[in-house]
């Protein structure tokens, strides 16, 4: 079975500035998906980045970015210029490729953005 | 659209009372899935389908029955409400139309206690 970590149960950045969230996940195999997903208290899950196992270039969405090491198995988040909206509960996730598989997340990682 | 709709947002029950949460979503997806989230532990697959009268388990399923009538339906039942299932429920959808991505969409999720 695939598992999903991320070692940082708690972060926070300053306001304009760059903070990076990180996830690893253990897997078999060569097809997947990684996932980032931002939980607001609203509790809305709102997809961040995803980025296919297969592309060696990492996922970009505007202040979002992702660092992908296929061979490390590490998956981490960068987000730059933050901003307060950007405060949040951050979900990695992992998909079986090709197939109805459902989603495997982390345990979270809650960003505070210091004004 | 409407995308995926959760009823009721919050709920209060006592222990051995049942009830159903409900999920229905209007893109025309054929597969949905149930997941629950706890402090700590990130959202946990309870039940899935991949299509009408399609069900199975996920990593969670005891305690939980799922049927899905319908493409656009796809409720949970509680039948003995326990303590240990207090948490929030989010229900998800997704086709395999979105590229091989399966993207999911998620409801906004149920607040459930159970005291």
């Amino acid at each position: 079975a695939q598992t999903v970590t991320q070692s940082q149960p708690e972060m926070s950045v300053q306001e304009a500035e760059t903070v990076t969230l990180s996830c690893t996940y253990d897997t078999s195999e060569s097809d997947y998906y990684l996932f980032w997903y931002k939980q607001p208290p609203s509790r809305q899950m709102i997809l961040v980045i995803r980025q296919e196992a297969y592309k060696q270039q990492n996922a970009t969405e505007n202040r979002f970015s992702v660092n992908f090491q296929k061979a490390a198995k590490s998956f981490s988040l960068k987000i730059s210029d933050s901003q307060l909206g950007d405060a949040a509960m951050y979900f990695c996730a992992y998909r079986s490729g090709g197939s109805a598989r459902q989603l495997t997340f982390g345990s979270g990682t809650q960003l505070t953005v210091l004004p | 659209n409407a995308g995926v709709t959760q009823t009721p947002k919050f709920q209060v029950l006592k222990t051995g009372q049942s009830m159903t949460l409900q999920c229905a979503q209007d893109m025309n997806h054929e597969y949905m899935s149930w997941y629950r989230q706890d402090p700590g532990m990130g959202l946990r697959l309870i039940h899935y389908s991949v299509g009408a009268g399609i069900t199975d388990q996920g990593e969670v399923p005891n305690g939980y029955n799922v049927s899905r009538s319908t493409t656009e339906d796809f409720p949970l039942r509680l039948l003995s409400a326990a303590p240990s299932q207090t948490s929030v429920y989010f229900c998800a959808s997704s086709t395999r139309a979105n590229q091989r991505t399966y993207e999911q969409y998620f409801g906004p999720g149920t607040r459930l206690t159970v005291t």
